[in-house]
């Protein structure tokens, strides 16, 4: 099972929108809508940010927004914060040979 | 609030067996339909999904560590464990445990990790 395609890095200014695409296949993105995103600064555990695509668990900012269209999930990030640089991980649920795969992570810079 | 908190040596020698405990607070290993996973991530890498057991003891790995690999749960203790034998130094990283909160998936609680290295 190989990881879903992330861009490594993506960058904004204070207050701009950035998206992040992850891209799999249609035995994973594509074929389920169990996609979720997580959010990792350094040196700690990651974050649930969205599941389910698009669900955004209870205490998560609504800066935060998920969508899918065919085997790529988007994160978007509102107003980008300071507090938002960290790396972010996609992952869902698979078909194939292991029930779940990570993306290969981005790393988001605000300039 | 549910907590998880990994245990274990920090140092295994190569083709020793690495072991580490999860432990589970704020909440039965044994309620709900949870799934309990290992994720590990050697450093400046990304996350990879080890395996996971169901409070049932039935269990999944990840085919690529397979053959090396065993978790098991202890409901009297709200733990969870992971064994994988033949370390090399590929299998240093940061090791953590979570609950996902349902079979597809939606890792919702994660330990803070653990640093296991494998060297002589």
């Amino acid at each position: 099972q190989s990881a879903l395609t992330q861009p490594a890095s993506v960058s904004g200014s204070p207050g701009q929108s950035i998206t992040i695409s992850c891209t799999g296949t249609s035995s994973d993105v594509g074929g389920y809508n169990y996609v979720s995103w997580y959010q990792q600064h350094p040196g700690k555990a990651p974050k649930l940010m969205i599941y389910d695509v698009s669900k955004r668990p209870s205490g998560v900012s609504n800066r935060f927004s998920g969508s899918k269209s065919g085997n790529t999930a988007s994160l978007t990030i509102s107003g980008l914060q300071a507090e938002d640089e960290a790396d972010y991980y996609c992952s869902s649920y698979t078909s194939s040979s292991t029930p779940y795969v990570f993306g290969t992570g981005t790393k988001v810079t605000v300039l | 609030q549910v907590q998880l908190q990994e245990s274990g040596p920090g140092l295994v020698k190569p083709s020793q067996t690495l072991s580490l405990t999860c432990t589970v607070s704020g909440g039965s290993i044994s309620s709900g339909s949870y799934y309990w996973s290992w994720i590990r991530q050697p450093a400046g890498k990304g996350l990879e999904w080890i395996g996971r057991i169901y409070t049932s003891g039935s269990t999944n790995y990840n085919p690529s560590l397979k053959s090396r690999v065993t978790i098991s749960v202890d409901t009297s203790k709200n733990q969870f464990s992971l064994k994988l034998s033949s370390v090399t130094a590929a299998d240093t990283a940061v090791y953590y445990c979570a609950r996902a909160g349902s079979y597809y998936g939606r890792f919702d609680y994660w330990g803070q990790g653990t640093l296991v290295t494998v060297s002589s």
